[in-house]
């Protein structure tokens, strides 16, 4: 049972450059999340689906776009790096209400 | 003022103390609460979800205010294997999971 998968586990990008940061769950869980964390803070709310086609802002969008084609998969894209986005992102996702499920995180840094 | 904060910390206790760290929310009709456990660079893991009457499991003990939007996490006979930031998590409108920003223990030998 993989539960969620999240990929790559480290990536170095260069400002400007554009990346997808892959997330997919086999649980059919309806409510997919992405978050960042920056050291001394929480996570922080980038965007977050409760099911196929729905996707809506967290507290921390500006800079990410998501979607959400399948139950299963919840891509999230950074479309011209930035260092302000250097940080650890962390994949999530639950059924009902319940229990999050996280992905094992992607170290990001952007030069 | 944030949604969820909890006390800054850290937390540098020895081994065998008690532990307790505390989490206010700021809106009334959250749903769920939960506490999370996270190990350095790692995933955050649930510990235990947080029930209106109050739960235990082990040495943990979690309580629920909901007059005072307050939670707490009680953690009895501290292991040195306890270190790691505990985090506070709110759900709202029931598809909002809300962290706080967590509070380091550091359990010493």
């Amino acid at each position: 049972n993989a539960g969620v998968t999240q990929t790559p586990k480290f990536q170095v990008l260069k400002t400007g450059q554009s990346m997808t940061l892959q997330c997919a769950q086999d649980m059919n869980h309806e409510y997919m999340s992405w978050y960042r964390q920056d050291p001394g803070m929480g996570l922080r709310l980038i965007h977050y689906s409760v099911g196929a086609g729905i996707t809506d802002q967290g507290e921390v969008p500006n800079g990410y776009n998501v979607s959400r084609s399948t139950t299963e998969d919840f891509p999230l894209r950074l479309l011209s790096a930035a260092p302000s986005q250097t940080s650890v992102y962390f994949c999530a996702s639950s059924y009902g209400g319940e229990k999050l499920f996280f992905g094992s995180g992607t170290q990001l840094s952007v030069l | 003022r944030k949604e969820v904060e909890q006390d800054p910390g850290p937390f540098n206790v020895p081994e065998g103390a008690t532990v307790a760290f505390n989490c206010t929310y700021s809106n009334s009709a959250s749903q769920s609460f939960f506490w999370y456990r996270q190990d350095c660079r790692k995933e955050p893991k649930l510990l235990m979800s947080v029930y209106s009457s109050g739960n235990e499991d082990g040495r943990f003990t979690a309580q629920l205010n909901r007059a005072s939007q307050y939670i707490s996490l009680l953690i009895r006979d501290s292991k040195l294997s306890d270190s790691a930031t505990y985090l506070c998590v709110v759900l709202f409108y029931g598809q909002n999971f809300v962290f706080g920003p967590g509070t380091r223990l550091s359990v010493l030998p």
